[in-house]
């Protein structure tokens, strides 16, 4: 079964730095990858994904993803902060049977 | 806009109790899911449906069953409450392919005395 590793439980930028929340994954198939954002008491809602078309990927708000099969990884970036990208963010991977596993979410903590 | 909206944003329950989580989406999507979200353990599929009245089992379904008699609806049923199941709850729904997004509710924080 496929899985994902989301490192850092907790990442911490000041305003205007470089994001960067890590993602490696696990999968014997060709995974389709997503990255889901929650907003305090809101529920998640997708960022971008990945479905083996442009291994770069852009979402909303800025972020952006590149799908890299050598290393296995789906990290998410942007390139410079906002107060309003603090949020928990996760990592989740899918394959063509539906079977969606999250990570265990990394909180992004905006310092002004 | 797709709309997921869940019955209550929190809810409080005795042990022992029968508790219902519902779930309705306006979109016409095939699948449906319930997760569990838990500090540091990511969301945990407890169920999801396909289709009305077709069900699977997810990773944590003990204590839990789910109902799906309308496509626009899916219930989430805790048999008999237990201070283990206090948890934030999320329904989601989707159209039918595995590359399709997941659209998510605004959870329902369960906790149960």
């Amino acid at each position: 079964a496929q899985s994902v590793t989301q490192l850092g439980s907790h990442v911490s930028v000041s305003e205007g730095a470089l994001v960067l929340l890590r993602c490696n994954y696990s999968s014997s198939v060709p995974p389709y990858l997503f990255w889901y954002v929650q907003y305090p008491n809101q529920g998640l809602q997708l960022l971008l994904k990945y479905t083996s078309a442009a291994t770069l990927v852009k979402g909303i708000n800025g972020f952006e993803a590149e799908f890299k099969k050598s290393e296995t990884s789906f990290h998410l970036t942007k390139p410079s902060a906002h107060m309003s990208d603090a949020a928990e963010y996760f990592c989740a991977v899918s394959d063509w049977n539906n079977d969606m596993r999250f990570g265990a979410g990394t909180r992004l903590t905006v310092k002004p | 806009d797709v709309k997921v909206t869940q019955s209550s944003r929190y809810l409080v329950k005795r042990t022992g109790e029968k508790v219902f989580l519902e779930c309705v989406q306006d979109m016409d999507h095939e699948n449906m899911f319930w997760y569990r979200q838990d500090p540091g353990l990511g969301l945990r599929l407890i169920y999801f449906s396909y289709d009305v009245k077709m069900k699977e089992k997810g990773d944590i379904p003990e204590g839990y069953s789910v109902s799906r008699e309308k496509k626009e609806r899916f219930s989430l049923i805790l048999e008999s409450a237990s201070t283990n199941q206090t948890s934030m709850y999320l329904c989601a729904s989707s159209p039918p392919r595995a590359t399709d997004t997941q659209y998510f509710g605004p959870g329902t924080r369960l906790t149960v005395l």
